[in-house]
Parts: structure tokens; sequence; C-alpha cells
């Protein structure tokens, strides 16, 4: 089976610093990797997904993240964070074969805080 | 619009006492599955259907019971819930096949049970 692990569970930070949420994750065959938003009260919107191709890979709302096949990695990025980023992101991976085929692994979660 | 819906979205019910959470999608896919999200602990899948009269136990089923009889809806079943089943659940819904389709959530369930 795959697992995933979200190296914090909170991140603290102000408006239009950059930020770095980063995952971490484990699987025997190759994955597809995604970040979910969830915003306070509300369903879980994709963020971005890596399938395969370009490691780089840009989503909604200014957010990119970076496969990093030899160490395991994906992380989530964005340059300048705004209040409206608040919220609570899932990192997940779902193998591209095997027994598993199709299941969402997530990690447990990390709060972003942007404060004013 | 293209969509994943639940119902109730909130509930507050009592040990013991049978509940079902509705779930269903208009998107004419196959898969389908549960989770529930509890703090700390991220999403877990709870039971996932690969199409009609096919399901199969995720990571957490114990309690829980599900069943597929047409393809838009994928109900979830406590027979006998207990305070440890309270939590937040999420149905999902994506096309059968391809792993790289996404999977698409609905809003969620808030379940209490005292």
């Amino acid at each position: 089976a795959q697992s995933v692990t979200q190296l914090d569970s909170q991140v603290p930070v102000f408006e239009e610093a950059p930020v770095e949420l980063r995952c971490n994750y484990s699987s025997s065959v190759s994955v597809y990797l995604f970040w979910y938003v969830q915003y306070p009260n509300q369903g879980l919107q994709l963020l971005l997904k890596y399938l395969s191709g370009s490691t780089l890979v840009k989503g909604i709302n200014g957010f990119e993240a970076e496969f990093n096949k030899s160490q395991t990695s994906f992380h989530l990025r964005k340059p300048s964070v705004h209040i409206s980023d608040t919220a609570e992101y899932f990192c997940a991976v779902q193998a591209d074969r095997g027994s598993t085929l199709g299941r969402l692994y997530f990690g447990r979660g990390t709060q972003l805080t942007v404060w004013p | 619009e293209a969509q994943v819906t639940q119902n109730p979205r909130y509930l507050i019910t009592v040990t013991g006492k049978k509940l079902t959470v509705t779930c269903s999608q208009n998107m004419n896919h196959e898969y389908m599955s549960w989770y529930r999200q509890d703090p700390g602990l991220g999403l877990r899948q709870i039971y996932y259907s690969m199409n009609v009269e096919v399901t199969d136990k995720g990571d957490v089923p114990e309690g829980y019971k599900v069943s597929r009889k047409e393809k838009r809806n994928f109900p979830l079943i406590l027979e006998s819930p207990s305070p440890n089943q309270t939590s937040l659940y999420f149905c999902a819904s994506r096309v059968q096949g391809l792993a790289s389709y996404e999977q698409y959530f609905g809003p969620g369930t808030r379940l209490t049970v005292t």
C-alpha cells in the first residue's frame, strides 16, 4: 500500500510571505500525486495533481508543487500568500497499478494560517 | 452542474440508533467511495465501490455498511452507531479505469453520536 507523511501539522505565516507545505510519500509502485484544499466548513477541492511529465506542476490560486522522485516528495509552494489561503491542505497519493489502483491515500493534513 | 451530494449535512444521534447517510452523483461515475475525516488523522477510506453491486472494504470499515444498487447512489449505513463514529464523512466519485482521474468530493456530513 501507499502512505503519505505531511511533515508539518500547522504552518503559520504572515500575509505576502512565501510558504512551503511539505509532503513525502512511500510506495512500491509508481504513483499519481495530488494536493487538496479544505476551506473552513467546506468540502475538498483539488489544487493540483502530478500525473507524468514536467515535475513542476501549477495549480489554482497561484500554488505550485514539485515532484521529486528520488526524494519521494511533492512539496506545495506559493510565493506570496493571502489571508484567503487560510485552510487545511491535504497531500494524497494514488497508485498507477496493482491491487490498490485507484485508491487515494491521504496525509494527516497541514493547517495553513495566514496572519495580517 | 456536475456534483456529488450528501444528505444530511449535519446529524446528531444517539448510540445504537440506525442511520443512513445518502450520497448521489450525477456524473455517471463508476467508482464511489466513503471517507471519514478526524482531526490529526486526515481522511481515511471506509468503503469503496467500483461499480453497481461491487463493493469492498477500505482501511476503516468496522461498524459501517454500504450498498450500490444504482450507479448514482452509494449510501453509508451505520446500523448501531457508537460515539467513536463521531466524525466528518465525505463521499467521493470518479471515473473508473485510469487511476489518473481525480476524485470529486461531496460537501461532507458532520455526524455526532452521543
